[in-house]
């Protein structure tokens, strides 16, 4: 079982905007300002999206945005289009014994 | 270009040993900080372990703690991962990524990954 819990499928059709969760403790993202989000299509290494919550690395699109409210994080991709659709994993840092901890997952649908 | 890329992966019998090799290139490889994660068939993604930009720092998962060893070569630009006592749950993907620069904790490059079989 995944630290971080995650919905395992949402879905949504081109155009429209969909929200991801992402539910830790304040161990780790209720607690730090550390979360990621990550991108993976099918048989690719991921793609870091969002880090810090909602900082947005060069060269990904403004349609993508993060935020955070007690111990759940959001990722929300607006404007969906077909090549959205991919694998999404949040991250956050974690006091306990390991370093980083992973949500497990959740599967984008474009209809 | 900046990459990162992995090799070194292959089927070793449970309780036997590997060393993933990780070449880097395209940036001060000595300024950053390395993690290793790994994917298990068809499964999500688990943070295996980290190294300081001067590998005066390692963290490890509790899943790997004792078997797993991560070091760093900043003259050859390649970070590794020594792995002993591996079990079947060992069997994964394992990517190399190198720290965001202004956190440890996102990972900004990513090698294309090297796959791990434990199997008798």
């Amino acid at each position: 079982q995944s630290a971080l819990t995650q919905p395992a499928s949402v879905s949504g059709s081109p155009g429209q905007s969909i929200t991801i969760s992402c539910t830790g403790t304040s161990s780790d993202v209720g607690g730090y300002n550390y979360v990621s989000w990550y991108q993976q299509h099918p048989g690719k290494a991921p793609k870091l999206m969002i880090y810090e919550v909602s900082n947005r690395p060069s060269g990904v699109s403004n349609r993508f945005s993060g935020s955070k409210s007690g111990n759940t994080a959001s990722l929300t991709i607006s404007g969906l289009q077909a090549e959205d659709e991919a694998d999404y994993y949040c991250s956050s840092y974690t006091s306990s014994s390991s370093l980083v901890v992973f949500g497990g997952g959740t599967k984008l649908t474009v209809l | 270009q900046v990459q990162l890329v992995e090799s070194g992966g292959g089927v070793v019998q449970p309780g036997g040993s590997l060393r993933l090799s990780c070449a880097a290139s395209g940036f001060s490889f000595s300024s950053y900080g390395f993690h290793w994660v790994r994917q298990a068939p068809g499964k999500g993604l688990e943070w295996v372990t980290f190294i300081r930009y001067d590998g005066s720092d390692k963290y490890y998962a509790d899943s790997v703690k004792g078997r797993f060893t991560i070091s760093r070569d900043n003259s050859k630009n390649t970070l590794y991962l020594q792995m002993n006592s591996l079990r079947d749950e060992d069997t994964a993907v394992y990517y190399c990524a190198k720290q965001e620069s202004s956190s440890w904790y996102a990972f900004d490059i990513w090698g294309q990954g090297t796959m791990l079989t434990v199997s008798s």
